[in-house]
């Protein structure tokens, strides 16, 4: 089974600011890694797949990067509507055994 | 526009048995892998279940195999989860989401909790 393991825990930042979320694969995963964003009480939205594409309607500031073990889900500017807790999900195996990251929570500092 | 509705959560004992269902809308049904995915209260999210688009694979983590088994009607635009053995680490809300050519998560309902307790 794939660990997923994201950092850090918490980041806490003011809106305009830039957001760097990591997440680690305990194996590479190729490209196969999706970001996807939760807010209170809400289900969680599609943001990345691929590694880097962005799902529809998804704005520019969210871009991902990364290949193999190691990814990043970044927002260039923070907006208000951005703070939430964000999970990566690597789809790599066959047959499926598709595992999250615990998630990262982007707070208003 | 796609729109996945879950129902059939509540409250129930441990050991006993709970049919989930997800009605699907807005996309052709029977061209999707279908999903569930569930949040444990406070916690992040685990995925639960695969079912191919015509029903004939399904995939499981290894701590839901044998206890849950999904299944799907495409004449209705309905799958289901069947959780048998219910123990109380299995309360939690309860996604239904469609799958992609990959297996990501493109679309999820809005989720039914489901709680394990006496």
């Amino acid at each position: 089974e794939i660990v997923m393991t994201q950092s850090p825990a918490t980041l806490s930042l003011s809106p305009g600011e830039r957001a760097t979320l990591s997440c680690r694969a305990s194996q590479s995963v190729g490209s196969n890694l999706a970001w996807y964003q939760q807010k209170p009480g809400q289900t969680p939205r599609l943001l990345i797949y691929g590694a880097f594409t962005r799902a529809t309607g998804i704005p520019a500031r969210f871009s991902g990067s990364g290949s193999g073990t190691e990814f990043t889900l970044t927002i260039s500017s923070l907006q208000s509507e951005d703070f939430a807790v964000y999970y990566c999900q690597e789809y790599n195996n066959w047959p499926p055994l598709l595992t999250f990251g615990g998630g990262t929570r982007v707070e208003i500092k | 526009q796609v729109q996945l509705v879950e129902s059939g959560g509540g409250v129930v004992q441990p050991g006993r048995s709970l049919r989930l269902s997800c009605a699907a809308s807005g996309f052709t049904f029977s061209s999707y892998a279908m999903h569930w995915v569930r949040q444990a209260p406070g916690r992040g999210l685990e995925w639960v279940a695969l079912i191919s688009f015509d029903g004939r694979n399904e995939f499981y983590p290894d701590s839901m195999k044998g206890r849950f088994t999904v299944s799907r009607d495409n004449s209705k635009n309905t799958f289901y989860l069947q959780m048998n053995s219910l123990r109380s680490e299995d309360t939690a809300v309860y996604y239904c989401a469609r799958g992609t050519g990959g297996d990501y998560f493109s679309d999820w309902g809005q989720g039914t909790l489901v709680t394990v307790s006496s």
